[in-house]
């Protein structure tokens, strides 16, 4: 299945670095969303975009930026993490925005802060 | 806050067995409660999912309940096979536009 597609699959980065995760779906969905998946703990929502539109920010740290050109691409930028930072960042895609609108995932970037 | 618990973390059943998991969420408004896989690397992939006005949904091996009085639903997975084996997470919808997920159950299922 390639309908979320993520890039890069692993990313390593030092603390002061700058870095971008893409993500791109090919189903025709208006709403896409950022998760971050970390050991043992729930999948935590970061954000969400509804026909590009920012609609939910979930008090994330600033060192976290969004960005959706458009309803197809979404992209993570990403400056000056911390070690807690590491994790696997999935995207997911739905036809619109309501909560019961089914989620489509991506495979995920496994970012390692060093 | 809202918030959806998971049980049990782990589960360990016998190839033909059954598996039960269950969810409790506390937002009253929620109706929409979708299942996720996730094999080992890979993405969560939906796997079932049910609305408030149903009580059971069935897809051959995999069954979900509801019961929105006492909040809470689970995931059936009957004739368990080996490759049945992943984390499997529940989640809730809260708000207009939010889903809430479980911590997640890792199923292992032995020849």
């Amino acid at each position: 299945e390639t309908g979320v597609t993520q890039t890069p699959r692993h990313l390593v980065m030092g603390m002061t670095n700058k870095k971008s995760l893409k993500c791109e779906q090919h189903l025709g969905h208006n709403a896409m969303y950022w998760y971050k998946q970390s050991a043992k703990k729930p999948l935590e929502l970061m954000f969400v975009y509804n026909f590009k539109e920012q609609t939910e920010n979930n008090s994330v740290p600033s060192r976290f930026s969004p960005e959706c050109p458009n309803s197809s691409h979404l992209f993570l930028h990403l400056h000056t993490l911390q070690p807690e930072d590491s994790a696997l960042y999935l995207c997911a895609s739905s036809p619109g925005q309501g909560a019961d609108q089914p989620q489509h995932f991506g495979d995920g970037t496994r970012l390692s802060i060093l | 806050g809202e918030n959806v618990e998971q049980h049990p973390s782990t589960l360990s059943v016998q190839e033909g067995d059954s598996a039960v998991i269950k969810c409790t969420y506390s937002d009253s408004a929620s109706n929409y409660f979708p299942w996720y896989k996730q094999e080992l690397g890979k993405r969560p992939q939906l796997i079932i999912d049910i609305r408030s006005n149903v009580g059971e949904k069935k897809d051959q091996r995999i069954a979900v309940t509801l019961n929105k009085t006492a909040k809470h639903f689970s995931l059936h997975i009957t004739e368990t096979q080996p490759e049945d084996s992943a984390v499997y997470f529940c989640a809730a919808s809260i708000q207009y536009n939010k889903l809430i997920f479980g911590a997640g159950t890792r199923l292992a299922v032995h020849p």
